[in-house]
């Protein structure tokens, strides 16, 4: 196992365009998490999936965005009709839960920026 | 709200000094803690954490202290290296509840180690 893959790394996209990124996690954990980091800033909580189920999402996360984790394996992350303040670093990590359930593996990030 | 803080935006150390990151945080609700080390263009790594019923964690080098009446975390490297030179960021779950697992990160705080 490689870790937490993400795909892609960089993505430019025009302003109301929609875009897809995807977190392939640590094949044994099932937990998965979805943060977004902008510039000087820590990693802001976005959602998390137990398994297939979605048990929280922050209200960072407005209608245009949705994630998915279907057959609670690799995980979507989608938005739509892009914004300027959507330019971020968005990151996926995976923990197995448990006592240990906050020591994530993150990915290496997908780096959205919106022109 | 930010509920994490770390006010140091950068800390300067010579190669060999003990290297001191503080992290203050205001949610009572926070029972374990959790530093995360970043290097430029991967995701951020699991370094060290502590439970609420402990003061003091060490791991080699790397020495956590908890002060919850104070509501105050630090990290200690000694002796510092320059292959410690990252971003530092500090973070807090709570414990139990559908929010267990889910991590608060503070702004982090910039470590350069000079040889």
């Amino acid at each position: 196992d490689t870790g937490v893959s993400q795909n892609p790394r960089h993505k430019i996209t025009k302003r109301g365009q929609n875009v897809t990124f995807r977190c392939d996690p640590i094949s044994e954990h099932n937990r998965l998490y979805w943060y977004r980091q902008t510039l000087g800033q820590g990693p802001e909580f976005l959602t998390y999936f137990q398994n297939e189920a979605q048990l929280e999402k922050s209200r960072l996360l407005s209608d245009r965005f949705s994630a998915e984790r279907p057959k609670g394996s690799f995980s979507t992350l989608e938005i739509q009709r892009t914004e300027q303040g959507d330019s971020a670093m968005y990151l996926c990590a995976s923990s197995p839960g448990g006592v240990t359930g906050e020591r994530y593996t993150f990915g290496s990030g997908t780096r959205l920026t919106v022109v | 709200d930010q509920q994490v803080k770390q006010n140091s935006p950068s800390l300067s150390v010579q190669e060999g000094r003990i290297s001191i990151l503080n992290c203050d945080y205001t949610n009572s609700m926070f029972d374990y803690f959790l530093w995360y080390k970043k290097y430029p263009a991967e995701g951020p790594t699991f370094l060290i954490s502590i439970s609420s019923i402990k003061d003091k964690n060490e791991d080699g080098r790397f020495t956590v202290f908890l002060n919850k009446s104070a509501k105050h975390l630090s990290l200690h490297i000694v002796p510092s290296q320059p292959g410690d030179s990252a971003v530092y960021f500090c973070a807090a779950s709570p414990a139990g509840g559908t929010s267990y697992g889910k991590l608060t990160f503070g702004q982090g705080t910039i470590l350069t180690v000079h040889p």
